[in-house]
């Protein structure tokens, strides 16, 4: 069966360490890439996705991300966190060509960004 | 402003009965999915429907049932077979040929 996988469970950083979050993927077909993010109190929401072309996207807040299809990876790096990052990011991964919005979930990280 | 809501924020529930969970949406979109939180679980996708009267099993589909009559609402039931029903019950949508997630606030259950 097709999963996906975090590395890390919970990161804690201090302001303006760099941020690197795992993510890796059990499929060898087409995929969709995304990294969603729930801040406290508030809905999930996208942060970035891939689907095609070049595959370093950026997202919102200055995350960005890195396909690296040999690896069966995607994961998030942000240069410098704030500590407005605090909150749980997901992994996500569409599978196949089709757009059908099933997506499969990873794990879930907590950042915590101390101030 | 568009968006989705879910109904109600919370909710306890005793054993044994069944409990139904609202979900609207008013950004016109033709999918829409029911997912469970739990913690260090991630996401897993109960019930999915891709269009009105229409409606496939997720990934977790087993105590749970929902309907599709309008557009705008895709309610899920969280009956009495379920046997854990406690966690955090996500609803979202997505236009047709996006597979982009809108998400709501969430329903968090609680079974007493």
């Amino acid at each position: 069966a097709q999963s996906v996988s975090q590395h890390n469970h919970h990161v804690i950083l201090s302001e303006a360490a760099s941020l690197e979050l795992g993510c890796n993927y059990s499929y060898g077909g087409t995929v969709n890439l995304f990294w969603y993010v729930q801040y406290p109190g508030q809905h999930l929401q996208l942060l970035l996705k891939y689907f095609s072309g070049d595959p370093l996207v950026k997202g919102i807040k200055g995350f960005e991300a890195e396909f690296i299809k040999s690896k069966f990876s995607f994961n998030l790096r942000k240069p410098s966190v704030q500590w407005s990052d605090t909150a749980e990011y997901f992994c996500a991964v569409g599978i196949g060509s089709g757009n059908t919005g099933k997506l499969i979930f990873g794990q879930g990280t907590t950042l915590q960004v101390k101030p | 402003d568009g968006g989705i809501t879910q109904s109600p924020k919370y909710l306890f529930r005793k054993e044994g009965q069944n409990v139904t969970l609202s979900c609207e949406q008013n950004l016109n979109h033709d999918a829409m999915y029911w997912y469970r939180q739990d913690p260090g679980q991630g996401l897993r996708l109960i019930y999915y429907s891709q269009i009105v009267n229409d409606f496939q099993k997720g990934d977790i589909a087993e105590g749970y049932s929902v309907s599709r009559e309008k557009k705008e609402s895709f309610p899920l039931t969280v009956t009495s077979a379920q046997k854990n029903p406690t966690a955090f019950y996500l609803c979202a949508s997505s236009s047709t040929g996006a597979n982009v997630l809108t998400f709501g606030a969430g329903s968090r259950l609680t079974v007493l």
